[in-house]
């Protein structure tokens, strides 16, 4: 079954450490998203990637690099972890076109102390 | 850009009720309109779309939403909710115009359906 799968599930960070989160699609979609939710909210787009070796910077990507190796795999970078981070990180993906629903993971959970 | 606006952040019904989830948006050009599901502790899942044609469109478990263009609304129902409905839903929109399928999302409303 085509699915989504983040690593890891939850994990905590110390301010000012480099943090990286990894998430894998057998969906063979081209698109591949970065969201945070934080408590009480919706979700906010950091970055996204339409192909391997290109990533587009979303709606608020600041503090945030991404990476995407591979058509499969797109990671989200914190190179300076802060307090603000804090948050439920999901990765989506989908395939071309603006009428293409998205497949999520799990989520990761980041705890920044 | 455009913006999605879920005006009830809670909702608790009795199971058995009808209930109907409100979302507006806000855009000057042709858009895609969705809805997610996102039990707790889990991502989201997809549950219906709407693009052109009858403004109706069913989903999976009984959902459905009307698109209203009139009303820039696209609100989602169901005729008799089940206590597994409980959930929080979000409304996205994605503008025709995207070269890809970027998705704003709405705050989000906490169903509560009570037994």
């Amino acid at each position: 079954e085509a699915a989504v799968t983040q690593s890891p599930r939850s994990k905590v960070a110390v301010t000012g450490g480099k943090v990286t989160l990894s998430c894998h699609q057998t969906n063979n979609h081209d698109y591949m998203y970065w969201y945070r939710q934080d408590t009480g909210h919706g979700l906010r787009l950091i970055h996204y990637s339409y192909v391997a070796d290109s990533t587009e910077k979303g709606d608020i990507p600041d503090g945030y690099k991404a990476s995407r190796p591979s058509q499969e795999n797109f990671s989200l970078i914190l190179e300076l972890a802060s307090l603000s981070q804090t948050a439920v990180y999901f990765c989506a993906s989908s395939d071309w076109g603006t009428n293409s629903d998205y497949t999520f993971g799990s989520g990761t959970r980041l705890l920044v102390i | 850009t455009q913006t999605v606006s879920q005006s009830d952040a809670h909702v608790t019904v009795f199971e058995g009720d009808s209930v109907e989830l409100r979302c507006n948006y806000s855009y000057g050009g042709s858009i895609y309109l969705s809805w997610y599901i996102q039990h707790h502790g889990h991502g989201l899942q997809f549950l219906l779309k709407y693009y052109s044609g009858n403004p109706v469109v069913q989903g999976v478990n009984g959902f459905e939403a009307e698109f209203s263009k009139s009303d820039s609304s696209f609100h989602l129902r169901k005729a008799s909710v089940h206590w597994s409905d409980s959930a929080v839903y979000f409304c996205a929109v994605s503008a025709a115009n995207n070269a890809g399928a970027k998705l704003t999302f709405g705050g989000g409303t906490r169903l509560t359906v009570r037994p």
